[in-house]
């Protein structure tokens, strides 16, 4: 998976917690990507950083924060999940130049 | 709008056969690039090819092929003897209008490979 490790790998939550998933990275690569993937639908993507301190709303970001104060680590905050957020949650990487996007394994949130 | 349709929910095949998965997208940009990734059942994405809008050839590696037209907008996928462990979910994605590094992913084909 290119350097790129996700924790937990498994979540279960009840509605209104809050959690943080972690993505780290060492690759040294600029771009760095949370997606969402439900059953019978493509990844849609929640938010993506071109770099440490910058970060932007991709397609589905209501309900999650992000920041990027290292080149190393991208964590995904939920503020108050919903089951509507039971899913799985893949972080991406990718190196400028190279629009090549590597995935970490993944973690499968399930909110009651 | 931007759009990626891969038609095909589920495709089911006996080993050996050859096999065609489609991709059918929806742009305006005139430099793009197209993507395929295979999700095996233990649930990793795997990168296999990007292909730049401008660079029509065919691409073979091994039993795969890819097959760019411009002029039908499609980027099909071929698995020549396709073998069990070819078993996964196949998605087609392109790249965003806003930025190269946001990719529009299709709704993905499920492969099964019988023995």
């Amino acid at each position: 998976n290119a350097g790129v490790t996700q924790t937990p790998k498994f979540q279960v939550l009840k509605t209104g917690q809050s959690m943080t998933l972690q993505c780290a990275q060492d690759m040294n690569h600029e771009y760095m990507s949370w997606y969402r993937q439900d059953p019978g639908m493509g990844l849609r993507l929640i938010h993506y950083s071109v770099g440490a301190g910058i970060t932007d709303q991709g397609e589905v970001p209501n309900g999650y924060n992000v920041s990027r104060s290292t080149t190393e680590d991208f964590p995904l905050r939920l503020l108050s999940a919903a089951p509507s957020q039971t899913s799985v949650y893949f972080c991406a990487i990718g190196r400028s130049g190279n629009n090549e996007q590597y995935f970490g394994p993944g973690t499968r949130l399930t909110v009651t | 709008a931007q759009k990626v349709t891969q038609a095909q929910t589920e495709i089911s095949v006996v080993e050996k056969e050859d096999v065609t998965l489609d991709c059918v997208y929806e742009t305006r940009d005139t430099t793009y690039y197209l993507f395929w990734y295979k999700q095996p059942p233990s649930g990793e994405l795997v990168f296999l090819i990007r292909r730049n809008s401008f660079d029509e050839q065919n691409e073979i590696s091994g039993r795969y092929s890819w097959n760019f037209q411009k002029s039908t907008s499609s980027f099909n996928f071929t698995i020549t003897a396709s073998q069990v462990v070819d078993s996964a979910v196949y998605f087609c994605a392109l790249s965003h209008e806003r930025s190269n590094y946001q990719l529009i992913w299709g709704a993905g084909t499920k492969l099964i490979i019988k023995p």
